[in-house]
């Protein structure tokens, strides 16, 4: 089945240490975000990819980075984790037609990684 | 700029009863589109049903279906015959240009 494949899971990482999550997708979609989700709250748009221009939010703390290599796999990665980093970071896709610049794309979720930082 | 109000932290219903979620929204944008999205505990977030802002008819998908007002920017989630399975936070949210911005959602229970 075509899915959104996040590992690991549960990752935990220490203050400071670097970290990085993993994203791929069997949709060919050509658009991935990562959201970051703290206990209780709504999910957070952090930055996505549309192929491959990068396009970060404007409150997206510089600590927080991303790579595309290729159409099926993302990467998050953290600098230095912090405390208030520890959240579940989500992956999405979807499929945006080319020169529409507002249109229905779903964003189908991975199952997310839930990070503790120690 | 878009903004979604999920007033409801918490709701319970009765399994087999009908409950109704609200969801407010607020957006600049002419054309955009309505989600409620489910996330059990523990696993990953599915869309639930979705809305055409342009579309008056109000969406349906089994016993979910949509009360749309646009002109009061209301877009709230009946579930109809609550179901165990039904129990999880549900997030409504609006899309304009790409961007998906959430309310800070409603964590549903279903008393047997």
């Amino acid at each position: 089945d075509a899915m959104v494949i996040q590992n690991p899971r549960y990752q935990v990482t220490q203050f400071g240490k670097p970290v990085t999550l993993s994203c791929s997708q069997t949709l060919n979609h050509n658009v991935m975000y990562w959201y970051q989700q703290k206990s209780s709250q709504a999910p957070k748009l952090l930055f996505h990819y549309y192929d491959k221009d990068f396009n970060n939010e404007a409150d997206t703390p510089d600590n927080f980075q991303s790579r595309r290599p290729n159409t099926s796999f993302c990467f998050l990665d953290i600098r230095s984790p912090g405390l208030g980093d520890a959240a579940m970071y989500l992956c999405a896709t979807s499929r945006l037609p080319i020169g529409v610049p507002s249109s229905y794309n779903e964003q189908f979720f991975g199952p997310g990684t839930r990070l503790t930082v120690l | 700029a878009q903004t979604v109000t999920q007033s409801q932290p918490e709701m319970s219903v009765q399994e087999a009863e009908t409950v109704t979620l609200s969801c407010t929204y607020d957006t600049s944008e002419s054309d955009y589109y309505l989600f409620w999205y489910k996330q059990p505990p523990s696993r990953q977030m599915i869309l639930v049903i979705r809305q055409e802002a342009y579309k008056q008819q109000n969406a349906t998908e089994n016993r979910f279906s949509v009360n749309f007002q646009k002109a009061a920017k209301s877009f709230s989630l009946k579930i109809s015959d609550s179901q165990l399975g039904d129990a999880a936070m549900y997030f409504c949210a609006s899309q304009g240009a790409q961007k998906l911005v959430f309310g800070q959602g409603t964590r549903l229970t279903i008393n047997p």
